[in-house]
């Protein structure tokens, strides 16, 4: 079956470094996917990865190993608007997005 | 601004009722996708459309129809609304080209209550 795993719930500090991890298992693999999402709104898209290694986008990076299934969030730098949930996402062999449930990132400060 | 509208923004409805929730693109993508999100599950794919014309069924399609009469639009009807279909839905769109830029764009999604 397909099954996107990754943490229900983190606390992190503002000015610090949190890593949301995830792990996949699609039937076939089109690329891993980050959005965010604030409470009450939609899932904005933050990164893509379909090699392995590390894409950084400012505060934001991306890591993806496709051979363990794997793939993590890193946030730097922590800011109190980075509150939201992190949804994780794999394209699989048809190109339909499979989701994991999120994972809520509270800041504290 | 170019983006993704739906309507409406929220909605309570009787058990029985027919109910249209309506979603617009600008964007001229030619993927269209309908989600349903749940407290505690993931986004759920109910129905998809690659092109216009076409549609397909996702993970949880029973209850739910859809139509894509042109490429900008993607309405999803509910012939006869249950309590269980109580949930946030949320349209996407995305270009669809097999590629990184097969990335979704949500609308801002409709709250139903199905009493």
């Amino acid at each position: 079956g397909q099954n996107i795993d990754q943490p229900t719930e983190m606390t992190a500090t503002e000015g610090a470094i949190v890593q949301i991890n995830c792990t996949y298992q699609t039937s076939g693999f089109n690329g891993l996917f980050w959005y965010q999402q604030h409470a009450g709104e939609a899932p904005t898209f933050l990164s893509y990865n379909v090699l392995d290694g590390l894409e950084e986008k400012g505060r934001f990076s991306s890591f993806l190993s496709r051979s363990k299934g794997y793939s993590y969030l890193l946030l730097k730098e922590l800011q109190m608007k980075d509150s939201a949930s992190y949804l994780c996402a794999s394209m699989d062999s048809n190109y339909q997005l499979i989701w994991g449930a999120g994972t809520k990132l509270i800041i504290k400060p | 601004i170019a983006g993704i509208t739906q309507a409406p923004t929220s909605q309570i409805l009787a058990a029985g009722r027919r109910m249209t929730l309506r979603c617009t693109q600008d964007m001229r993508h030619n993927a269209m996708y309908w989600y349903r999100q749940d407290l505690g599950l993931g986004l759920r794919l109910i129905h998809y459309s690659n092109t216009a014309g076409t549609t397909g069924k996702g993970e949880v399609p029973d209850g739910y129809s859809v139509s894509r009469a042109n490429t900008d639009d993607f309405p999803l009807t509910l012939a006869s609304a249950v309590p269980s279909q109580t949930s946030v839905y949320f349209c996407a769109s995305s270009d669809a080209k097999g590629s990184g830029t097969d990335t979704q764009y949500f609308g801002p999604g409709t709250r139903l209550t199905v009493l």
